[in-house]
């Protein structure tokens, strides 16, 4: 079945650093790809998505381009804050019958000191 | 826009007792909501999908007996915990896909959550 995969955390970086948290994923057909945020104590947003092979979504400064042929969505921004510090969640739709399903990585847990 | 609401978002009650949570999508209509438990520093578990005006659709090894769920109107469903127990404490959070039939409705808009603790 399709599935999603994180890098583990948490991932401690400085400010201003770069930030790269790898997504892959197993998936048959052509799934949209997304990345959710969870900053502490709040629900899930979404950060950005991809619906085709070679989008690139961005947001915020992130971004993610949906890779194909490494069947990959690496979240990337080229200077973190400390207000990035939060729970990212890679995700995939995955359709049943009339509705779409996401499924989830496990989560990183990124925390920017100043 | 998509604004998804939860009621409460914060709930104790005794071992026994049962507990509703309300999802409400506040600007748009929601054909689709879906229902997650989320453990202490773990992914999201979808517990069940939810089709305004039908059953709903439990995932495998959630009782559906005991999470009730109901999706009356395009903008409201609720969560029942039924005679909960301390092992259902948990953070529970819907989410809501829109009535457009478009790609973009596989986007899914989450609620605040709702963190209920049975003691």
């Amino acid at each position: 079945g399709n599935s999603v995969t994180q890098m583990e955390g948490p991932v401690t970086l400085s400010e201003e650093a770069f930030l790269t948290i790898n997504c892959t994923y197993t998936a048959t057909g052509y799934p949209s790809l997304f990345w959710y945020v969870q900053y502490p104590g709040e629900g899930l947003q979404l950060l950005l998505k991809a619906t085709k092979a070679d989008d690139k979504g961005s947001n915020k400064g992130f971004e993610a381009t949906y890779r194909k042929e490494t069947t990959s969505f690496h979240l990337e921004k080229g200077s973190v804050q400390v207000s990035d510090s939060a729970v990212y969640f890679c995700a995939l739709s995955d359709r049943r019958g009339s509705n779409y399903q996401l499924i989830w990585g496990a989560g990183t847990k990124l925390i920017i000191k100043p | 826009g998509a604004v998804v609401s939860q009621h409460p978002s914060r709930v104790i009650c005794k071992s026994g007792t049962s507990v509703k949570i309300e999802c409400r999508s506040l600007d748009f209509q929601a054909t689709t909501m879906f229902w997650y438990r989320q453990f202490p520093k773990q992914s999201l578990m979808l517990m069940a999908t939810s089709n305004e005006g039908s059953k709903a659709t439990y995932e495998q090894g959630v009782e559906k007996d005991k999470f009730l769920i109901n999706h009356a109107s395009l903008t409201l469903s609720t969560l029942t915990v039924t005679s909960a127990h301390p092992e259902d404490s948990s953070f529970y959070i819907c989410s809501a896909r829109d009535l457009l039939g478009t790609s973009s409705s596989e986007t899914q808009y989450f609620g605040p959550g709702t963190r209920l603790l049975v003691l």
